[in-house]
């Protein structure tokens, strides 16, 4: 069975830009968290999305967006990119829900803003 | 407002000898950890998971307990290996409300020392 995959693994932007990163899911589960994992924050949560549907979201401002698509494969937009947005990006799938199921993380993007 | 703690950023421990992890909560809600271990560039695996209604978990070298009075919860390794070297996160979550999310600590670096 493949696990969670994401794409690219590393990006570099500059401030101002936008970028997309894309996320598929365990084969059959439903449920697509994104985290931010920066030095000494560790792993902040940023939205889940479950059956299409945001069903919660961290404390981001509102330049950080995602959606996830009927196969349920997500994505995760950030526009207007800051230097502080430099980071490990991890998404993770379950069948039922981060806190009903145990996640499965994908190996990451790591984004570098210059 | 960090509800789930791990105060020690960094752990040394001989190969052979016992490594305890530490972690603390703030929110008595919580009824579900986790411990999620991390290699660099890979995302994080679960390692292993305990109810509020257990105070004790075991499986193989890994054993979690919890502390409920205390809100601390401890994962044991014994013996330690070169291979636990990695980064640990503690995570806990309201597992009776699907719609609230796991909250993970910022993670311990486990050295293992030959």
């Amino acid at each position: 069975k493949a696990g969670v995959t994401q794409t690219p693994r590393y990006l570099i932007k500059t401030r101002g830009q936008q970028v997309t990163l894309s996320c598929s899911p365990i084969s059959g589960h439903r449920s697509v968290s994104w985290y931010q994992q920066t030095p000494g924050q560790g792993l902040q949560f940023l939205f889940e999305y479950f059956s299409e549907t945001q069903r919660n979201k961290g404390n981001f401002p509102g330049r950080f967006s995602g959606r996830q698509f009927s196969n349920s494969r997500s994505e995760m937009n950030v526009s207007t990119l800051e230097l502080g947005d430099s980071a490990l990006y991890l998404c993770a799938s379950s069948l039922g829900g981060q806190t009903k199921n145990i996640q499965y993380f994908g190996a990451g993007t790591r984004l570098s803003v210059l | 407002d960090q509800q789930v703690k791990q105060n020690s950023p960094s752990l040394s421990v001989q190969e052979g000898r016992i490594s305890i992890l530490n972690c603390d909560y703030t929110n008595s809600m919580f009824d579900y950890f986790l411990w999620y271990k991390k290699y660099p560039a890979e995302g994080p695996t679960f390692l292993i998971s305990i109810s509020s209604i257990k105070d004790k978990n075991e499986d193989g070298r890994f054993t979690v307990f919890l502390n409920k009075s205390a809100k601390h919860l401890s994962l044991h390794i014994v013996p330690s290996q070169p291979g636990d070297s990695a980064v640990y996160f503690c995570a806990a979550s309201r597992r009776s409300n699907r719609d609230d999310k796991i909250i993970f600590g910022k993670g311990t670096r486990l050295h293992i020392l030959p």
